[in-house]
């Protein structure tokens, strides 16, 4: 079993501040981590991945993940907003060992609002 | 830019109408999927794929259905539309591998039935 829980639905930071989007993951396997960005109308882009590798993942647009083992998350951070970065994110677990995005688990979303 | 395209963008429909949304990916992809989006909420699977003539339903029980005739076609059709049918649906692809194995999306059809 597995589940995903983003704990803010809606973060609001001014441009140029920190981006923190918090998730923490559960899973009876090792867990693949992703996080996806939703724009207004549009289609669900991945920021990042985590499939065991570096803890520290880099992904698009100067996003970053840590993924904390013993504290079981995976929250995304980014130095300084950007007004293009308001959207809605999306946390997503997945076993490690399953081949199919047919086991992928959502969380229920994060809309980040950046203030000018 | 992922190559997965999604037909129409947008659509208002009368309840009882037949209506069919599109989803054609050039990546050569086995799997594809289908789901379902309310405002504000996390996606729920609703149908997959992993490969031609190869369908099941998924998590989140739905009156649609799909077909898979074609790897790069899974069109998904509602026979008779419902106001409780009013969502958006997010087409995804993905490849088929072990690490690292995301999914691709298309940019979503938001249907609304009056």
């Amino acid at each position: 079993a597995q589940s995903v829980t983003q704990l803010d639905s809606h973060v609001s930071v001014s441009e140029g501040t920190p981006v923190l989007l918090r998730c923490n993951y559960s899973s009876s396997y090792s867990p693949s981590l992703f996080w996806y960005v939703q724009h207004p109308n549009k289609g669900l882009q991945l920021l990042l991945k985590y499939t065991s590798a570096a803890t520290l993942v880099k992904g698009i647009n100067g996003f970053e993940a840590e993924f904390k083992k013993s504290e079981t998350s995976f929250h995304l951070t980014k130095p300084s907003a950007h007004m293009s970065d308001a959207a809605e994110y999306f946390c997503v677990v997945r076993p490690i060992s399953s081949g199919s995005a047919r086991q992928l688990t959502f969380g229920s979303g994060t809309q980040l609002t950046v203030l000018p | 830019e992922a190559d997965i395209y999604q037909t129409p963008r947008y659509l208002v429909i009368g309840t009882g109408k037949k209506i069919t949304l599109e989803c054609s990916q050039t990546m050569g992809h086995d799997k594809m999927y289908w789901y379902q989006q309310d405002p504000g909420m996390e996606l729920h699977l609703i149908h997959y794929s992993y490969g031609v003539n190869s369908t099941e339903k998924g998590d989140l029980s739905s009156e649609s259905t799909v077909s898979r005739i074609r790897t790069e076609h899974f069109p998904l059709t509602l026979e008779s539309a419902r106001p409780s049918h009013t969502s958006q649906y997010l087409c995804a692809s993905s490849e088929t591998g072990i690490l690292g194995t995301e999914a691709f999306f298309g940019q979503g059809t938001r249907l609304t039935v009056v």
